[in-house]
């Protein structure tokens, strides 16, 4: 249990669906991170969240919608995805986004999402 | 730019002592590393800052050189349970740039 909770675990969608990746944070952290994890590549930052603020898109395709309602939850709005798209898709929390170096960041499982 | 990570993979025998090295291109303030086991969630080791530090961790140390831009994790005395992949993750400026992921370092332990 690391304090950040990711539903679904698991998702098969279609190109022409749309869905939703949800993060929880029980841990009274202020920042929020959306990552993508392929095989073979780094951890890729998608979306930094600070304060329900977005402080960070890292180019992201527009198919991919964040939103931050508050400081414990984070949603990525999925809509017309490619197949490249497949992925694990990880959430993670920090006390604050403004010092990323100092700060251990907090990883939940993932939503492993494959795109047919 | 990313960290580069060294080696890509490696099979020890449980009890052997381990080495992941990670370097940068560039000046850095901090290494992250995280331990990843198979379908869970990346899991926050150690940070080290720059000014050359060392940190230990039950038998898991890691070292800092900011000169070099390079940091290294030892894994000493090796257990089952160390198996997964490490990542390295850099930050640069004073904290405030975004931290950077290499590639990782899969470790399989064997009885």
């Amino acid at each position: 249990e690391t304090g950040v909770t990711q539903t679904p675990r698991h998702l098969v969608m279609g190109m022409t669906n749309k869905k939703s990746l949800k993060c929880e944070q029980h841990l009274g952290h202020n920042a929020m991170y959306w990552y993508k994890q392929s095989a073979k590549k780094p951890l890729e930052l998608m979306f930094v969240y600070n304060f329900k603020e977005q402080t960070e898109n890292n180019s992201v395709p527009s198919r991919f919608s964040p939103e931050c309602p508050n400081s414990s939850h984070l949603f990525l709005h999925l809509h017309t995805l490619q197949p490249e798209d497949s992925a694990l898709y990880l959430c993670a929390s920090s006390h604050g986004a403004a010092r990323q170096g100092d700060q251990p960041q907090h990883f939940g499982d993932g939503t492993r999402l494959s795109i047919l | 730019q990313q960290p580069v990570q060294s080696p890509q993979a490696v099979i020890l025998r449980e009890g052997e002592d381990a080495v992941i090295n990670c370097s940068s291109s560039k000046a850095l303030y901090s290494v992250h590393w995280y331990r990843q086991k198979h379908g869970e969630a990346p899991v926050f080791l150690m940070i080290l800052l720059k000014g050359g530090e060392q940190k230990g961790h039950d038998k898991i140390s890691a070292s800092f050189n900011e000169k070099k831009q390079q940091s290294s994790l030892y894994l000493t005395a090796s257990q089952l349970s160390y198996s997964g992949t490490y990542f390295c993750g850099t930050a640069g400026g004073f904290g405030n740039e975004k931290l950077t992921f290499g590639t990782g370092t899969r470790l399989t332990i064997i009885p």
